[in-house]
């Protein structure tokens, strides 16, 4: 088995703030995601990973930077943070780029602008 | 762009009665079907998938699903006052790299 850890749980920022959360997985997998999780809106994709140092833009990659020096971990940019913005960011992993394969998620971080 | 709905919003059932929950996808070359659990404050889980046409049981979770009708189904036996939760369907197809596009998921209650 293995597990994703997501940090911080709670990042609080102010409006403009650059703000970066982090994502590891010790599954060994390829592929990884970052999703937005909003009310009444469902998941969303923001960026994804198929290996180490690949980036690949998601349907709402506008406002947001990723970084993936290491296949273990995927960090999220906020570049600058909006009063909008407030939601849940999910991070997954998968074995690799194939569909069918499982997508294990973490438990997410909160993002909260004042 | 691939469009997932889900319904009802909303279920309220009582302990072991069964729970079903619905979900619409518009793309037709859509090749994979997942249902996933959250719990408040949770991270998602995994129930069931499915690739083709008919049904696929994984414990007290069954799915459903009729790709001409553009529809796959979550039915869940004797449901415990514990799987209450919202039940998001995903979508993705094989050329996608596994991108899942989901619904905006069913809040269940399951009422003891």
């Amino acid at each position: 088995g293995g597990i994703i850890t997501q940090t911080p749980k709670f990042l609080i920022g102010q409006e403009g703030q650059k703000l970066t959360l982090k994502c590891q997985q010790n599954f060994n997998h390829d592929t990884m995601y970052w999703y937005r999780q909003d009310s009444g809106k469902g998941l969303r994709l923001i960026y994804y990973s198929i290996t180490e140092n690949d980036l690949q833009k998601g349907d709402l990659s506008e406002g947001y930077d990723a970084s993936r020096e290491k296949k273990s971990s995927f960090s999220l940019t906020v570049t600058s943070a909006q009063k909008n913005e407030m939601a849940v960011f999910l991070c997954a992993s998968s074995p690799d780029k194939h569909s069918g394969n499982t997508l294990y998620f973490g438990e997410g971080s909160r993002l909260i602008v004042v | 762009q691939q469009k997932v709905q889900q319904s009802p919003e909303s279920l309220t059932v009582s302990e072991g009665a069964m729970a079903s929950l619905n979900c619409t996808f518009s793309d037709g070359t859509s090749d994979n079907f997942r249902w996933y659990r959250q719990h408040s404050g949770k991270g998602l889980e995994m129930l069931v998938s499915i690739f083709s046409d008919g049904e696929k049981e994984e414990g007290r979770f069954t799915a459903h699903l009729n790709r001409a009708s553009l529809h796959v189904s979550l039915h869940i036996r004797e449901p415990q006052p514990s799987d209450s939760a919202v039940y998001l369907c995903a979508v993705s197809m094989d050329s996608g790299y596994n991108k899942l596009t989901f619904g905006k998921g069913t809040v269940l209650l399951v009422s003891p």
